[in-house]
Protein backbone atom coordinates (compact mmCIF):
# COMPACT_ATOMS: atom_id res chain seq x y z
CA UNK A 1 0.00 0.00 0.00
CA UNK A 2 1.15 3.55 -0.36
CA UNK A 3 3.57 4.95 2.34
CA UNK A 4 4.07 8.28 3.18
CA UNK A 5 7.17 9.15 5.01
CA UNK A 6 7.49 11.61 7.76
CA UNK A 7 10.83 13.34 9.58
CA UNK A 8 11.31 14.08 12.05
CA UNK A 9 9.46 12.18 14.24
CA UNK A 10 9.94 14.76 17.21
CA UNK A 11 11.35 17.95 17.50
CA UNK A 12 12.85 20.18 20.45
CA UNK A 13 13.47 23.86 19.20
CA UNK A 14 14.54 26.79 21.02
CA UNK A 15 12.21 29.96 20.91
CA UNK A 16 12.78 31.95 17.46
CA UNK A 17 14.46 29.13 15.52
CA UNK A 18 13.06 27.90 12.52
CA UNK A 19 11.81 24.11 12.26
CA UNK A 20 11.23 22.48 8.85
CA UNK A 21 9.25 19.08 8.75
CA UNK A 22 9.32 16.90 5.42
CA UNK A 23 6.66 14.67 4.29
CA UNK A 24 7.47 12.00 1.40
CA UNK A 25 5.35 9.86 -0.59
CA UNK A 26 7.80 7.04 -0.82
CA UNK A 27 6.24 4.58 -3.66
CA UNK A 28 3.62 7.07 -5.36
CA UNK A 29 3.42 10.52 -6.27
CA UNK A 30 0.96 13.19 -4.64
CA UNK A 31 0.05 16.17 -6.38
CA UNK A 32 -1.36 17.24 -3.13
CA UNK A 33 -0.29 16.62 -0.09
CA UNK A 34 -2.08 17.95 2.99
CA UNK A 35 -0.87 19.27 6.68
CA UNK A 36 -2.44 19.00 10.12
CA UNK A 37 -2.36 20.25 13.33
CA UNK A 38 -3.07 18.79 16.48
CA UNK A 39 -3.60 19.91 20.13
CA UNK A 40 -3.41 17.78 23.12
CA UNK A 41 -6.95 16.17 23.51
CA UNK A 42 -7.93 17.86 20.57
CA UNK A 43 -8.82 16.94 16.11
CA UNK A 44 -6.67 17.16 13.42
CA UNK A 45 -7.21 20.67 12.36
CA UNK A 46 -6.13 21.15 8.30
CA UNK A 47 -3.79 23.87 8.32
CA UNK A 48 -3.52 23.79 4.22
CA UNK A 49 -3.30 21.81 1.39
CA UNK A 50 0.00 21.72 -0.90
CA UNK A 51 0.34 21.62 -4.59
CA UNK A 52 2.97 20.21 -6.56
CA UNK A 53 4.15 23.18 -8.15
CA UNK A 54 1.93 26.33 -7.03
CA UNK A 55 1.30 28.01 -3.92
CA UNK A 56 -0.43 26.00 -0.83
CA UNK A 57 -3.75 27.05 -0.18
CA UNK A 58 -4.35 28.26 3.52
CA UNK A 59 -7.53 27.59 6.00
CA UNK A 60 -8.84 30.44 7.62
CA UNK A 61 -6.87 31.53 10.18
CA UNK A 62 -3.67 29.92 9.18
CA UNK A 63 -0.25 32.42 9.38
CA UNK A 64 1.30 31.75 5.77
CA UNK A 65 4.14 33.76 6.49
CA UNK A 66 4.46 31.34 9.85
CA UNK A 67 4.09 28.30 8.18
CA UNK A 68 6.07 27.60 4.81
CA UNK A 69 4.51 25.67 2.55
CA UNK A 70 6.89 24.02 -0.10
CA UNK A 71 5.42 21.09 -2.66
CA UNK A 72 8.39 21.48 -5.07
CA UNK A 73 7.97 17.51 -6.31
CA UNK A 74 5.38 15.18 -6.80
CA UNK A 75 7.19 13.19 -3.69
CA UNK A 76 8.05 15.91 -1.50
CA UNK A 77 6.27 18.52 0.90
CA UNK A 78 8.13 20.22 3.17
CA UNK A 79 6.61 22.69 6.29
CA UNK A 80 8.51 25.15 7.63
CA UNK A 81 7.73 27.07 11.34
CA UNK A 82 9.30 29.93 11.17
CA UNK A 83 10.45 32.43 14.23
CA UNK A 84 8.86 29.30 16.95
CA UNK A 85 7.09 30.13 19.97
CA UNK A 86 6.01 27.91 22.77
CA UNK A 87 2.49 28.18 21.56
CA UNK A 88 3.72 26.50 17.87
CA UNK A 89 4.18 23.24 20.25
CA UNK A 90 1.94 20.80 18.79
CA UNK A 91 1.64 17.29 16.49
CA UNK A 92 2.04 17.98 12.57
CA UNK A 93 1.19 15.50 10.54
CA UNK A 94 0.75 15.15 6.77
CA UNK A 95 -1.44 13.20 4.58
CA UNK A 96 -1.40 12.46 0.44
CA UNK A 97 -3.37 11.49 -1.72
CA UNK A 98 -2.78 8.79 -4.78
CA UNK A 99 -3.60 9.41 -7.90
CA UNK A 100 -6.85 7.59 -8.93
CA UNK A 101 -7.46 6.97 -5.84
CA UNK A 102 -9.81 8.82 -2.73
CA UNK A 103 -7.97 7.18 0.21
CA UNK A 104 -5.38 9.79 2.28
CA UNK A 105 -1.99 8.20 3.43
CA UNK A 106 -0.67 9.43 6.65
CA UNK A 107 2.51 10.36 7.67
CA UNK A 108 3.32 9.14 11.33
CA UNK A 109 3.71 12.77 12.37
CA UNK A 110 6.17 15.05 14.43
CA UNK A 111 5.91 16.29 17.62
CA UNK A 112 7.26 19.61 17.74
CA UNK A 113 8.23 21.78 21.46
CA UNK A 114 9.30 25.15 21.44
CA UNK A 115 10.89 25.70 24.45
CA UNK B 1 -19.98 23.54 4.81
CA UNK B 2 -18.93 19.71 5.49
CA UNK B 3 -19.26 18.47 9.41
CA UNK B 4 -18.68 15.94 11.48
CA UNK B 5 -19.90 15.10 14.76
CA UNK B 6 -18.50 12.59 17.81
CA UNK B 7 -20.93 13.15 20.23
CA UNK B 8 -19.10 10.91 22.51
CA UNK B 9 -16.11 12.57 24.09
CA UNK B 10 -15.04 9.74 26.10
CA UNK B 11 -16.32 5.99 26.48
CA UNK B 12 -15.18 3.28 29.28
CA UNK B 13 -15.97 -0.25 28.95
CA UNK B 14 -14.66 -3.56 30.45
CA UNK B 15 -12.74 -5.59 28.34
CA UNK B 16 -14.93 -8.20 26.75
CA UNK B 17 -18.13 -5.57 25.99
CA UNK B 18 -19.14 -4.37 22.77
CA UNK B 19 -18.99 -0.34 22.15
CA UNK B 20 -20.13 1.50 19.55
CA UNK B 21 -18.79 4.80 18.33
CA UNK B 22 -21.19 7.27 17.01
CA UNK B 23 -20.59 9.40 14.17
CA UNK B 24 -23.18 12.10 12.11
CA UNK B 25 -21.95 14.21 9.37
CA UNK B 26 -23.48 17.12 7.37
CA UNK B 27 -22.92 17.88 3.44
CA UNK B 28 -24.19 19.52 0.60
CA UNK B 29 -22.74 16.51 -1.70
CA UNK B 30 -24.44 13.99 -3.80
CA UNK B 31 -21.59 11.87 -3.33
CA UNK B 32 -18.86 11.80 -0.53
CA UNK B 33 -16.88 9.58 1.60
CA UNK B 34 -16.43 8.31 4.85
CA UNK B 35 -13.64 7.51 7.03
CA UNK B 36 -12.21 5.78 10.45
CA UNK B 37 -8.77 6.33 11.73
CA UNK B 38 -7.62 5.16 15.27
CA UNK B 39 -5.10 6.80 16.79
CA UNK B 40 -2.93 4.99 19.08
CA UNK B 41 -0.98 6.77 22.27
CA UNK B 42 1.88 6.78 19.67
CA UNK B 43 0.30 9.58 17.25
CA UNK B 44 0.23 8.06 13.91
CA UNK B 45 -3.65 7.58 12.40
CA UNK B 46 -4.16 4.17 11.90
CA UNK B 47 -6.73 3.70 8.51
CA UNK B 48 -9.56 1.49 9.38
CA UNK B 49 -12.12 1.92 6.96
CA UNK B 50 -13.35 3.91 3.68
CA UNK B 51 -17.14 3.71 2.93
CA UNK B 52 -18.33 5.88 -0.16
CA UNK B 53 -22.18 7.72 -0.57
CA UNK B 54 -23.51 5.06 -3.37
CA UNK B 55 -22.50 1.62 -1.13
CA UNK B 56 -24.83 1.72 1.91
CA UNK B 57 -23.82 -1.98 3.04
CA UNK B 58 -22.66 -2.54 6.12
CA UNK B 59 -19.26 -3.62 6.59
CA UNK B 60 -17.67 -6.15 9.13
CA UNK B 61 -14.12 -6.93 9.47
CA UNK B 62 -13.14 -8.97 12.65
CA UNK B 63 -14.42 -7.36 15.80
CA UNK B 64 -15.07 -4.52 13.86
CA UNK B 65 -18.39 -3.53 11.71
CA UNK B 66 -19.74 -0.30 10.24
CA UNK B 67 -23.08 1.05 10.22
CA UNK B 68 -23.98 3.62 7.54
CA UNK B 69 -27.47 4.67 7.24
CA UNK B 70 -27.49 7.65 4.91
CA UNK B 71 -31.71 8.20 5.92
CA UNK B 72 -29.46 9.95 9.28
CA UNK B 73 -26.69 10.78 7.85
CA UNK B 74 -24.41 8.51 10.58
CA UNK B 75 -21.68 6.08 9.71
CA UNK B 76 -21.22 4.04 13.44
CA UNK B 77 -18.56 1.84 14.32
CA UNK B 78 -18.60 -1.21 16.83
CA UNK B 79 -15.77 -2.82 18.18
CA UNK B 80 -17.74 -6.75 19.46
CA UNK B 81 -15.70 -8.01 22.62
CA UNK B 82 -13.43 -5.39 23.04
CA UNK B 83 -9.69 -5.62 23.82
CA UNK B 84 -7.68 -3.19 25.96
CA UNK B 85 -5.68 -3.24 22.68
CA UNK B 86 -8.96 -1.15 21.50
CA UNK B 87 -8.01 1.79 23.93
CA UNK B 88 -7.58 4.97 21.13
CA UNK B 89 -8.67 7.98 19.90
CA UNK B 90 -10.87 6.97 16.97
CA UNK B 91 -12.06 9.32 14.26
CA UNK B 92 -14.40 9.89 11.76
CA UNK B 93 -13.81 12.04 9.24
CA UNK B 94 -15.59 13.31 5.79
CA UNK B 95 -14.60 14.24 2.30
CA UNK B 96 -16.15 15.13 -0.60
CA UNK B 97 -16.04 12.80 -3.65
CA UNK B 98 -14.22 14.38 -6.28
CA UNK B 99 -10.49 14.59 -9.04
CA UNK B 100 -7.49 14.94 -7.27
CA UNK B 101 -7.64 18.98 -8.71
CA UNK B 102 -10.39 19.39 -6.23
CA UNK B 103 -8.30 19.29 -3.27
CA UNK B 104 -10.80 17.75 -1.39
CA UNK B 105 -10.02 17.70 2.49
CA UNK B 106 -10.56 15.39 4.73
CA UNK B 107 -12.90 16.88 7.41
CA UNK B 108 -12.49 15.35 10.79
CA UNK B 109 -14.81 14.81 13.63
CA UNK B 110 -13.83 15.40 17.56
CA UNK B 111 -12.62 12.14 17.77
CA UNK B 112 -13.76 9.80 20.98
CA UNK B 113 -11.45 8.52 23.49
CA UNK B 114 -11.96 4.44 24.29
CA UNK B 115 -10.46 3.14 27.29
CA UNK B 116 -11.25 -0.29 27.17
CA UNK B 117 -10.44 -1.63 30.87
CA UNK B 118 -9.20 -5.07 32.11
Amino acid sequence: GAVVSQHPSWVICKSGTSVKIECRSLDFQATTMFWYRQFPKQSLMLMATSNEGSKATYEQGVEKDKFLINHASLTLSTLTVTSAHPEDSSFYICSAREPNDYGYTFGSGTRLTVV
Amino acid sequence: AQKVTQAQTEISVVEKEDVTLDCVYETRDTTYYLFWYKQPPSGELVFLIRRNSFDEQNEISGRYSWNFQKSTSSFNFTITASQVVDSAVYFCALSSWGPMEYGNKLVFGAGTILRVKS
